[in-house]
């Protein structure tokens, strides 16, 4: 199993500018979970979906962001504008339905905003 | 080496011997706790977990202690190595899959 895949896993925008960051689940995996982290506040969860459904977007910052999972393996998470402040590392984590042996993270997406 | 206060953000110790993590939790009602390991340009790697019935959890060089009473987590790595270098989070799953992470400590093993 090739785990949880991100991309891009750099990326460099202008403020204003959309972005969008992607990730493949683990097959077999039914929660995902979209985190952010920085220096300031270490590990944010912004979004949890079980079932492709999302059950708590309490953490997203903003309606600058949306999340989305069009189907089963996939889920994209949108910045729309960026601001310099969205300048972070971002996570997603994906889980089985048991929730044994933790979450298993991604590599990450190193996002700046300039 | 040892960090016997909690929240220090860094622990350094010499490659061979015993390292102890340590880490407070905030809600009594958390179920389920983890430790991950980050290495640099990394995403969090899980170590070891332990539920809240249990007071000991071993792996393989990795012990996961918990002690609910005074809400207190701690990560034993035997016989540390340099790959062992890393930030190591404590997470306790708060509610039904919730994971609420702590800052880190920066663990640097010495040659």
């Amino acid at each position: 199993d090739a785990g949880v895949i991100q991309s891009p896993r750099h990326e460099v925008t202008e403020m204003g500018q959309e972005v969008t960051l992607r990730c493949k689940l683990i097959s077999g995996h039914n929660s995902l979970f979209w985190y952010r982290q920085t220096m300031m506040r270490g590990l944010e969860l912004l979004i949890y979906f079980n079932n492709n459904v999302p059950i708590d977007d309490s953490g997203m910052p903003e309606d600058r962001f949306s999340a989305k999972m069009p189907n089963a393996s996939f889920s994209t998470l949108k910045i729309q504008p960026s601001e310099p402040r969205d300048s972070a590392v971002y996570f997603c984590a994906s889980s089985s339905p048991t929730g044994s042996s933790g979450y298993t993270f991604g590599s990450g997406t190193r996002l700046t905003v300039v | 080496g040892e960090n016997v206060g909690l929240h220090l953000p860094t622990l350094s110790v010499q490659e061979g011997d015993n390292s102890i993590i340590n880490c407070a939790y905030s809600n009594s009602a958390s179920d389920y706790f983890i430790w991950y390991k980050q290495e640099s340009g990394k995403g969090p790697q899980f170590i070891i977990d332990i539920r809240s019935n249990m007071d000991k959890r071993q792996g393989q060089r990795v012990t996961v202690l918990l002690n609910k009473t005074v809400k207190h987590l701690s990560l034993q790595i035997a016989a540390t190595q340099p790959g062992d270098s890393a930030v190591y989070f404590c997470a306790e799953r708060v509610g039904d899959y919730k994971l609420s992470f702590g800052a880190g400590t920066t663990v640097t093993v010495r040659a």
